[in-house]
């Protein structure tokens, strides 16, 4: 089971907006809607941004948004702020109750 | 509130077997899937498997077949991942997290394991 593809790293300026993609197939990310992010700052658990390719708990800004097409899913984080500076990751159900992650993704607001 | 509280640091030699712990509160305990992810220093998040403990029922991803073991008490809603055959590549910290539906929505505070001579 191989990791799902994610940019190794994407920048923006605040108050920009940055997409990171996450190519999977047709085996995880392109067979079910179970796409989740997470964002994690150094030393710290991740933290869960989007579940089920664009849904958002409670208390996570409507600037982060989520969609899929095909085998690709794309986190979009509009209005950028400093605070977003993070590495995030991407996350689908892989069947046979079993998940697999992307590489990750190091944003940085410039 | 959902809290997940993991054991201490661990120090291992190649070649043995660590086991951590992930206690729940708040919540049903057995209700919910409870998942282990690692991350080795400067790499990515990696699924290692999860458990439903209601039902005492673990899946692993691959990898790790063979070689990890993930259980539960539910008199105690603690969740372990005892890894085995351990070797310097297995240094990371260790997660678990509950799944909520499909994603992993809780987190516990990682357990840092070092595999060193």
């Amino acid at each position: 089971q191989s990791a799902l593809t994610q940019p190794r790293s994407v920048s923006g300026s605040p108050g920009q907006s940055v997409t990171i993609s996450c190519t999977g197939t047709s085996s995880d990310v392109g067979g079910y809607n179970y796409v989740s992010w997470y964002q994690q700052h150094p030393g710290k658990a991740p933290k869960l941004m989007i579940y089920d390719v664009s849904k958002r708990p409670s208390g996570v800004p409507d600037r982060f948004s989520g969609s899929k097409s095909g085998n690709t899913a794309s986190l979009t984080i509009s209005g950028l702020q400093a605070e977003d500076e993070a590495d995030y990751y991407c996350c689908s159900y892989a069947g046979s109750y079993t998940f697999v992650f992307g590489g990750g993704t190091k944003l940085t607001v410039l | 509130q959902v809290q997940l509280v993991q054991s201490g640091a661990e120090v291992k030699k190649p070649g043995s077997s660590v086991k951590v712990s992930c206690k729940a509160s708040g919540g049903t305990f057995s209700s919910y899937t409870i998942s282990w992810v690692r991350q080795a220093p400067g790499q990515g998040l990696e699924w290692m498997g999860r458990i439903i403990p209601i039902l005492g029922i673990a899946n692993y991803a691959q990898k790790f077949q063979g070689r990890v073991t993930i259980t539960a008490d539910k008199s105690t809603s603690t969740a372990y991942m005892e890894l085995s055959s351990l070797r310097s590549e297995d240094t990371a910290v260790y997660y678990c997290a509950r799944v909520e539906g499909w994603e992993l929505r809780y987190w516990g505070q990682g357990t840092l394991v070092t595999v060193s001579s």
